[in-house]
């Protein structure tokens, strides 16, 4: 069974432009999170959806945003880039049911860099 | 709040010694707790996991973890390192609230010497 796939792995944007960044989960998962890894601030979630629908938000402003389509494939959009989005984003999938904690997987990540 | 420590940011071994790597939660409901492992530019692989029963769990590479409830603890383990397991890792727990998220301690590097 294939993994989760990102694309592109790496990105260079400049500050105000925006990006969007896609994720393929493993077949058959509904659930796709998303998470920035930086040195500063570590690993820390943004948010996940599960059936099109965004179930979970973290503590991020409104220029990260996301949407899933109905094969639950994902993408991510930050706009008005900044030199703080620098970061390696990281996407996991997983089955996505309520009934039990369902383990993560997760994808090699895109690196953006901002300048 | 939920949080994880990872108290060590660093650590050496001389490869074939034991490794144990720290990690303590806080949680108020019953964790789902895990250690990924990462090596540089890649993705995070799941190392290990504990959901329920058996408080010693063994994971992928020659990995173990124990969970102690009263120590809110789950520290990883391995009886004799290899050089190849240079890499960080990352303990986190898993929450569950309107869906799934992980969170996550800020890592130890992992070292090994030759």
């Amino acid at each position: 069974k294939a993994g989760v796939t990102q694309t592109p792995r790496y990105l260079i944007k400049t500050r105000g432009q925006q990006v969007t960044l896609s994720c393929s989960p493993i077949s058959g998962h509904r659930s796709v999170s998303w998470y920035q890894q930086t040195p500063g601030q570590g690993l820390q979630f943004l948010f996940e959806y599960f059936s099109e629908t965004q179930r979970n938000k973290g503590n991020f402003p409104g220029r990260f945003s996301g949407r899933q389509f109905s094969n639950s494939r994902s993408e991510m959009n930050v706009s008005t880039l900044e030199l703080g989005d620098s970061a390696l984003y990281l996407c996991a999938s997983s089955l996505g049911g309520q009934a039990s904690y369902n383990e993560q997987f997760f994808g090699p990540g895109t690196r953006l860099t901002v300048l | 709040a939920q949080s994880v420590t990872q108290p060590d940011i660093h650590i050496t071994v001389s490869e074939g010694a034991s490794l144990e790597l720290r990690c303590n939660y806080s949680y108020g409901a019953t964790p789902y707790l895990f250690w990924y492992v990462q090596s540089p530019g890649q993705g995070l692989q799941l190392l290990l996991k504990y959901f329920s029963g058996d408080t010693l769990v063994q994971g992928i590479k020659g990995f173990e973890a124990e969970f102690k409830r009263s120590q809110s603890s789950f520290n990883l383990r391995k009886p004799s390192v290899h050089w190849s397991d240079a890499a960080e890792y990352f303990c986190a727990v898993g929450v569950r609230e309107y869906g799934n998220k992980l969170v996550f301690g800020a890592g130890t590097i992992l070292r090994v010497k030759s």
